[in-house]
């Protein structure tokens, strides 16, 4: 079956700029996790949707940043002013919530260069 | 979260076995994972213990976990060219945050022939 798929694959845009990051997980999926990975700061995790909803926001850097979950399926990772430190490259995972043992999936990951 | 550490270089000669080593911090973690990065792809579940054993062993992979030390290593028996990889040890953050990973930092491993 299909894995998780993240689009755009690269987005060049300039400071200042809003961008829109998507991820569709694979499905019947319930959770999704959105991580980002930067030379400076290896992988950090995000925010996390337990279907529509998000319990857990404490990862997201700042208050440009911002995401939603519709349908229980599509996520889009929102970056309001984009800032040169906000280039990395954005994975999302999904999976299906066990007792701990979490395979999550990861997609190919969206690469953003603020210039 | 607080820091997983790993060092973050390793070169080894094919036929050779790798250690990779790595000091995690929340010793409530219900299972430890070890993720590998290829070059372009994404990343990918290589293998996983649960807190309660000290070995598994799968294939050429064996894991060892150190509870006491909060120390995980991956070991590669006859390490091959295409083990060339960056990998990530992980960590659960916890059940409120659907146990999403906190990842120390990767360990890029350079297999030469």
């Amino acid at each position: 079956g299909a894995g998780v798929s993240q689009s755009p694959s690269n987005k060049v845009t300039e400071k200042g700029k809003d961008v829109e990051l998507r991820c569709d997980p694979i499905s019947g999926h319930t959770a999704l996790y959105w991580y980002r990975q930067s030379l400076g700061q290896g992988l950090e995790f995000l925010i996390y949707f337990q279907g529509n909803s998000a319990p857990d926001k404490s990862g997201l850097p700042s208050d440009r940043f911002s995401a939603e979950r519709t349908g229980g399926s599509v996520s889009t990772l929102t970056i309001q002013r984009t800032q040169q430190e906000d280039s990395a490259v954005y994975l999302c995972a999904s999976s299906t919530p066990g007792q701990g043992l979490e395979t999550q999936y990861f997609g190919p990951g969206t690469r953003l260069l603020v210039l | 979260g607080e820091d997983v550490e790993q060092s973050l270089f390793l070169s080894v000669r094919e036929g050779d076995s790798s250690v990779i080593n790595c000091t995690y911090t929340d010793s409530s973690s219900t299972y430890l994972y070890w993720y590998k990065q290829e070059p372009g792809a994404g990343l990918q579940l290589l293998t996983y213990i649960f807190s309660n054993m000290d070995m598994k062993q799968d294939q050429r992979l064996t894991v060892l976990l150190n509870k006491k030390d909060k120390h995980l290593s991956l070991r590669i028996a006859d390490t091959q060219t295409g083990d060339s990889a960056i990998y990530f040890c992980a960590e659960s953050i916890g059940e409120n945050s659907g146990y999403a990973l906190n990842f120390g930092k990767g360990t890029s491993l350079l297999v030469t022939p």
